[in-house]
């Protein structure tokens, strides 16, 4: 079936430094792929997506591509800042699977001044 | 747009009570999402609804959990009787279509001691 394999955290970084967060999936279909963010005490919300093969989403500084020949959205950004710190999800939904949405374990990540 | 909508916000309930968590999910969103999430599990899926029909109940851990949308803007979830291992926070979602983004809401947060 469709799943979400993404890195596991926590993740600590300085200030200013470079980002990335690996996603890998599974699916039968074609899916819509979406990176969510979480602020402490807060709902999921969405960060970006994209919906086909080769799109890059991007939002924040954040961005990620559709890469259907190694089935990945990796989540990068060139220089994060504190308020960066969450926990970043990857998913997925498919349509061949009852549209169902599928989640990652989430990453944690921290940034230090 | 006031979002998806999630009451209360905190419970705190004594092992063998009855919990209801409640749920309005955006107007004119079609499928409607319940998650737990918790330190050791991640966010799990507990069931989604499309059109106000249950299409995948699996994730619900046991019988004690029921869940419910009578109609297109409230869904309940409920456990009797509440355990301390259900102690999580609950988050309600919604969306519009399949590939389109899913809207939490700002969870509950659930102690049963």
């Amino acid at each position: 079936g469709d799943s979400v394999t993404q890195m596991e955290g926590p993740v600590t970084l300085s200030e200013e430094a470079f980002l990335t967060i690996n996603c890998t999936y599974t699916a039968t279909g074609y899916p819509s792929l979406f990176w969510y963010v979480q602020y402490p005490g807060e709902g999921l919300q969405l960060l970006l997506k994209a919906t086909k093969a080769d799109d890059k989403g991007s939002n924040k500084g954040f961005e990620a591509t559709y890469r259907k020949e190694t089935t990945s959205f990796h989540l990068e950004k060139g220089s994060v800042q504190v308020s960066d710190s969450a926990v970043y999800f990857c998913a997925l939904s498919d349509l061949n699977t009852g549209n169902q949405f599928y989640f990652g374990t989430g990453t944690s990540l921290t940034v230090i001044p | 747009d006031a979002g998806v909508i999630q009451s209360p916000r905190h419970e705190v309930t004594e092992m063998g009570q009855e919990v209801t968590l409640r749920c309005k999910p955006i107007s004119g969103h079609n499928s409607l999402f319940w998650y737990r999430q918790t330190m050791m599990r991640g966010l799990e899926l507990l069931i989604y609804f499309n059109n106000n029909v249950p299409i995948d109940d699996s994730g619900m851990p046991e019988d004690r959990f029921s869940a419910k949308m009578p109609n297109a803007s409230f869904s309940t979830l409920k456990i009797q009787p509440s355990e301390p291992r259900d102690s999580a926070v609950y988050f309600c979602a919604s969306r519009r279509s399949y590939n389109e983004k899913l809207f939490f809401g700002s969870g509950t947060q659930l102690s049963v001691l």
